[in-house]
């Protein structure tokens, strides 16, 4: 069965301060795709970023970074020098590579990064 | 495109009521999907589609009904509602032939059950 782990419920930090978010999954399948999506205070679903199971090659993105190790079944969201605006609740999320495209989602990590 | 829009943003319903939630997307795609979001809690899905005429059941199902008559729409019933179906609903949609197979969410119904 296809599950996704966020250990860590509530982060907090000040400003400026480097933060890693952790997103353990399980899955039988060989071929599947993961995701981070940011849900703001303002409730929409903004998309990050996609890997497939095939592409463990880190990815930075300006101040984010991911890390994605298929030893650990993890995919670690990195955010360095925190903002106010990143402030939100994170969900890593599973998807299966055949059949459709279901999703599995984690329970999400809230950041409050206080100024 | 406006991408994918839902309708109403609020509502409060009485238990035992029944209500549609509208989901439609611009964007052609084949799949689409409902989704619930309890308070604190990540989403679940409720039924998916994979195209005009085919529905099935996701995690949560009961108490709901889909169909989808179009490729655009999707909407979701609630019948004889109960106050465990307080929630944010989402819908979403995606198509496994786009650049990055993301799901594009739409921004939610708040729906409150009393």
């Amino acid at each position: 069965a296809q599950k996704v782990t966020q250990a860590q419920t509530e982060i907090s930090v000040v400003e400026k301060e480097d933060v890693t978010l952790d997103c353990v999954y399980e899955t039988r399948d060989t071929t599947y795709y993961l995701f981070w999506y940011k849900q703001p205070p303002s409730g929409e679903l903004v998309f990050l970023i996609r890997r497939n199971s095939f592409d463990e090659q880190n990815e930075i993105s300006g101040r984010y970074s991911w890390n994605f190790q298929k030893s650990t079944s993890s995919f670690n969201f990195t955010i360095t020098a925190s903002q106010v605006v990143d402030s939100a609740v994170y969900f890593c999320a599973l998807s299966e590579a055949l059949g459709f495209n279901k999703f599995y989602f984690g329970s999400g990590t809230k950041l409050n990064v206080k100024p | 495109n406006a991408g994918v829009t839902q309708t109403p943003k609020f509502r409060i319903l009485k238990i035992g009521q029944s209500m549609t939630l509208q989901c439609t997307q611009d964007m052609n795609h084949n799949y689409m999907y409902w989704y619930r979001q309890d308070p604190g809690m990540g989403l679940k899905l409720i039924y998916y589609s994979v195209g005009a005429g085919i529905t099935d059941k996701g995690e949560v199902p009961n108490g709901y009904n889909v169909s989808r008559s179009t490729t655009e729409d999707f909407p979701l019933r609630l019948e004889l509602a109960a106050p465990s179906q307080t929630s944010v609903y989402f819908c979403a949609s995606s198509s496994p032939r786009g650049p990055t197979y993301e799901q594009y969410f739409g921004p939610g119904t708040r729906l409150t059950v009393t």
